[in-house]
């Protein structure tokens, strides 16, 4: 266990659900970011929180919403995906922008 | 832009050989370069984090290096047991790309009994 959760472990959603990506870090830590992860292709950063400010977005389409209430949550909302959205999505979170990163188990999305 | 690359792809060596894994980058420009293990379908475990300023890091049998100036690191792993079979991942943070990690492709790695 690293100290960061991710729930639902698993998503199957049609093109026109709106669901919720949810992770928590138990880790006191100040940064946290989402991660994209497709076959064959190296882990894509998507977001960056730090101290609940968003300060990087990583040219992510809008169907992808991001959520940082506090500073041990985050959350991505996801409306009318696409096929090629289906991936392993990652959480990670850090001490400060520049530290060491702990990820969590990730979401295996799929989009039908 | 940061160009991260892991050489080999993938890896395939009975259990008891030291192995190496490389690891390298176009920019040199970074913070630090941080090590990963992906299991199938599981999340990253930190392995090592190297600061800029550092020249090499170990825990038990890994030891990872960094060559700044050419970029390059590499990450050994002694005696290897069939359990470090998993995909390695090499994540860069350049001081030019914000607070972004930049990540290889990684190497998949598999340790025969």
């Amino acid at each position: 266990e690293t100290g960061v959760t991710q729930t639902p472990r698993h998503l199957v959603m049609g093109m026109t659900n709106k669901k919720s990506l949810k992770c928590e870090q138990h880790l006191g830590h100040n940064a946290m970011y989402w991660y994209k992860q497709s076959a064959k292709k190296p882990l894509e950063l998507m977001f960056v929180y730090n101290f609940k400010e968003q300060t990087e977005n990583n040219s992510v389409p809008s169907r992808f919403s991001p959520e940082c209430p506090n500073s041990s949550h985050l959350f991505l909302h996801l409306h009318t995906l696409q096929p090629e959205d289906s991936a392993l999505y990652l959480c990670a979170s850090s001490q400060g922008p520049v530290d060491e990163q702990y990820f969590g188990p990730g979401t295996r999305l799929t989009v039908t | 832009k940061q160009e991260v690359t892991q050489i080999p792809a993938a890896l395939s060596v009975p259990e008891g050989e030291n192995l190496v894994l490389n690891c390298s980058f176009t920019d040199s420009a970074i913070y630090n370069l941080q090590w990963f293990r992906q299991d199938p379908g599981k999340g990253l475990t930190s392995l090592l984090l190297i600061q800029s300023s550092q020249r090499e890091q170990t825990s038990g049998r890994l030891n990872a290096s960094l060559d700044k100036s050419s970029g390059r690191s590499t990450l050994y792993i002694a005696a290897s047991q069939p359990g470090d079979s998993a995909t390695y991942l090499c994540a860069v943070r350049g001081t030019n790309s914000g607070y972004a990690l930049n990540f290889g492709k990684g190497t998949s790695l598999l340790v025969t009994p």
